[in-house]
């Protein structure tokens, strides 16, 4: 099984500081890595697919980049709503299966 | 555009089976561009992907529920179910299915999937 390390673990900014997140795969994982948006209460939105590829609607502040085993979630100015909990997740092929990391939470600071 | 809405029993006795199922709106399920999935949230924790399944009836589980997962679908119905055996209190969590989209690209051991949209989960508690 892929393990997905997110760090860190709880990350204290304020709006308009730039958000720094990391995922970390015990495997390589080429450019195969999502990330999702979760607020309380509600559902995770997809950001993030393939590394870097924006999902339909999500603000250009949000970027994903790396390969192989380290990939990165900047949000590059936070706004308010932006504080929640972010989480990868990828697929391995063989045998079949899915993982997410344990999740970064992200609050005001 | 495509909705995911879960829908069962929100309480569930230890020992007993939990069942739930997700209607698909605004998409079909006989899609081939998708695959569907269920994941759980235990209170103030993180996603555990269970299991997902393709319309031809394929599955594919989490190999630590499998031997209590099964998962099915309903074309007729665009519906796709879960039924979770032995539930105990660990089993306590927001049940979300959502849609996985799949690009059938894969280097070395990975592929591309992410899931999208979700449904908006469902609280299922296991409790007497």
């Amino acid at each position: 099984e892929i393990v997905l390390t997110q760090s860190p673990a709880t990350l204290s900014l304020s709006p308009g500081e730039r958000a720094t997140l990391s995922c970390r795969a015990s495997q390589s994982l080429s450019s195969y890595l999502a990330w999702y948006q979760q607020k309380p209460g509600q559902a995770p939105r997809l950001l993030i697919y393939d590394a870097s590829n924006r999902a339909t609607g999500i603000p250009a502040r949000f970027s994903g980049s790396g390969s192989g085993t380290d990939f990165t979630l900047t949000i590059s100015s936070l706004e308010p709503e932006d504080f929640a909990v972010y989480y990868c997740q990828q697929r391995s092929h063989w045998p079949w299966g899915i993982t997410f990391g344990q999740g970064t939470r992200l609050e005001i600071k | 555009q495509l909705q995911l809405q879960e829908s069962g029993p929100g309480l569930v006795k230890p020992s007993e089976t939990l069942s739930l199922t997700c209607t698909v709106s605004g998409g079909s399920i006989n899609s081939n561009s998708y695959y569907w999935g269920w994941i759980r949230q235990p209170p103030g924790k993180g996603l555990e992907w269970i299991g997902t399944i393709y319309y031809s009836g394929s599955t594919y589980y989490n190999p630590s529920l499998k031997s209590r997962v099964t998962m099915s679908v309903d074309t007729s119905k665009n519906q796709f179910s879960l039924r979770l055996t032995s539930v105990t209190a660990a089993d306590t969590a927001v049940y979300f299915c959502a849609a996985l989209k799949t690009s059938g690209y894969c280097s070395g051991g990975s592929c591309s999937t992410r899931f999208d949209p979700w449904g908006q989960g469902t609280l299922v508690t296991v409790s007497s």
